[in-house]
C-alpha cells in the first residue's frame, strides 16, 4: 500500500534551519510529483512546495521562496524540504503528499506529518 | 490565483445526508478541485477529484456514501447516511499556474 513517512521535525530557534525527509513506499516514487503541505496549530491546510517526478521543475509558495527548497532522491524514494531562516510563523505540521494523475497534479495520498516548532 | 470559499461549519444528524459547498472565485468556474477529509488529530485523506461537469473520481477505499457534483462555480461534496466517523474537517483544493490553493475548510459535526 502507498505509504509516506515524514521525519526531521523538531524545535528550532528563529533563524535556524531544518531538513525534513519523507520516505515513500508502495508505489513507483520516480513516476510521481510530490508536495509538501503544512498546517499551523488550529489552522487550515497550506500548500508549501511541489516537485515534478524527475526533479526537473520545482515550485514554492511565495511565503517560502528563497528560504525553503524542495528536492528529491529517486534512488532512495525520498522527498526533502530544506528549511532555512525559519520564523515563528513557520510553526506547523508538515505533510508530504503524492500527486495523482492529470494536469492539476492534486494530492491523492498523504503522510502522517512531522511537527516543526520555531521558538526561542 | 483562484480563491476557494467554504462555510466554516456544518452539522447534520447521524444517518442523514449533508451537502458541503466549495465556491470557486470569478473567472475560475471551470476548474477541477479535490476534496480532502481530515479527521481530528489525523492526516488529511484524499476523497475525490471533481470536475466542472460534475464528473468525479474517488480515492481508494472511499465509501460509496461520498459523492460529488458541480453547478457553475460551486463544487459539492455530499455525504449520505452520515456516520460518526464522518465528523471531520473537509477541505477543497485547486491548482493554477503551478500554485495549489486550499479552501479554508468546513468543520462537519455529526449530531
Amino acid at each position: 500500500q502507498v505509504q509516506m513517512v515524514e521525519s526531521g521535525g523538531g524545535v528550532v530557534q528563529p533563524g535556524g534551519s531544518l531538513r525534513l525527509s519523507c520516505e515513500a513506499s508502495g508505489f513507483t516514487f520516480s513516476s510521481y510529483g510530490m508536495h509538501w503541505v503544512r498546517q499551523a496549530p488550529g489552522k487550515g491546510l497550506e500548500w508549501v512546495a511541489f516537485i515534478r517526478y524527475d526533479g526537473s521543475n520545482k515550485y514554492h509558495a511565495d511565503f517560502v521562496k528563497g528560504r525553503f527548497t524542495i528536492s528529491r532522491d529517486n534512488s532512495k524514494n525520498t522527498l526533502y524540504l530544506q528549511m532555512n531562516s525559519l520564523r515563528a510563523e513557520d510553526t506547523a505540521v508538515y505533510f508530504c503528499a503524492k500527486s495523482g494523475g492529470g494536469a492539476a497534479l492534486l494530492q491523492d495520498y498523504w503522510g502522517q506529518g512531522t511537527l516543526v516548532t520555531v521558538s526561542s | 490565483q483562484p480563491v476557494l470559499t467554504q462555510s466554516s461549519s456544518a452539522s447534520a444528524s447521524l444517518g442523514s445526508s449533508v451537502k458541503l459547498t466549495c465556491t470557486l472565485s470569478s473567472g475560475h468556474s471551470s476548474y477541477i478541485i479535490a476534496w480532502h477529509q481530515q479527521q481530528p488529530g489525523k492526516a488529511p485523506r484524499y476523497l475525490m477529484k471533481l470536475e466542472g461537469s460534475g464528473s468525479y473520481n474517488k480515492g481508494s477505499g472511499v465509501p460509496d456514501r461520498f459523492s460529488g457534483s458541480s453547478s457553475g462555480a460551486d463544487r459539492y461534496l455530499t455525504i449520505s447516511n452520515l456516520q460518526s466517523e464522518d465528523e471531520a474537517d473537509y477541505y477543497c483544493e485547486t491548482w493554477d499556474s503551478n500554485t495549489w490553493v486550499f479552501g479554508g475548510g468546513t468543520k462537519l459535526t455529526v449530531l
